[in-house]
């Protein structure tokens, strides 16, 4: 959780707005990985992203490696988009390792 | 259909016992993980393994100890269950991209 911060911890939104979430970390980066969760579900990837932009439907991710940074943007919010988005780091140790930051929770109101 | 399977779903234990939570899973990977999450704490890593060997420990207590019986299998082995452990554990497995299992909600009273 130390090597990975998640900002906003929260977030509402009305329906139709475009939200920015965005992961720091503060370790070398061997890759990066977006998840959704729903209040007592598992988690699902959304995005595997070590660099550059990738694209599905309404989602955007965007890590910057030299910054140390990864965001994901999600346009035109519905409410079911509603839940906890966590990032996931995968520091260079050798092997692979995931730690996830504290999570943004996400609120679509109609 | 569900590639990384836990079971039970759920559980109820009394404080003092002893619980074993079952994960396998039918990618392929040879990386597989405990996280836990319990109601007020984000997700918390635990345990990797990687080729059946313990990667990484991150778990304070000598009570969690992983069983890796077969290379897709990763099992959790709690004994002198508290309330604090009171949480849901995800087994998860990886080639590069990480995925998780359903969970196992487990209640200790």
């Amino acid at each position: 959780g130390q090597q990975v911060q998640q900002s906003p911890a929260s977030l509402v939104l009305q329906e139709g707005e475009n939200a920015e979430l965005q992961c720091n970390f503060s370790t070398s980066l061997n890759s990066m990985q977006w998840f959704y969760q729903r209040p007592g579900g598992s988690l699902v990837s959304l995005f595997y992203n070590p660099s550059g932009t990738k694209h599905s439907g309404r989602l955007t991710s965007t890590t910057v490696i030299k910054e140390r940074r990864s965001s994901l943007h999600i346009s035109s919010s519905q409410t079911t988009d509603s839940g906890t988005y966590l990032c996931a780091l995968d520091p260079y140790t050798g092997y692979q390792n995931f730690y996830f930051g504290k999570g943004t929770s996400l609120t679509v109101i109609p | 259909d569900p590639k990384i399977i836990q079971k039970p779903k759920y559980l109820v234990a009394v404080t003092g016992s002893e619980k074993i939570l079952i994960c396998e899973q039918y990618l392929g990977h040879n990386a597989m993980y405990w996280y836990r999450q319990s109601a007020k704490k984000p997700l918390e890593f635990m345990f990797s393994y990687s080729y059946q060997k313990l990667m990484d420990n991150q778990t304070a207590s000598s009570r969690f100890q992983p069983q890796s019986s077969k290379k897709n299998h990763l099992d959790l082995q709690i004994t002198a269950l508290k309330p604090d452990d009171s949480a849901t554990y995800f087994c998860a497995s990886s080639q590069n991209t990480l995925y998780f299992g359903a969970g196992t909600r487990l209640s200790v009273l």
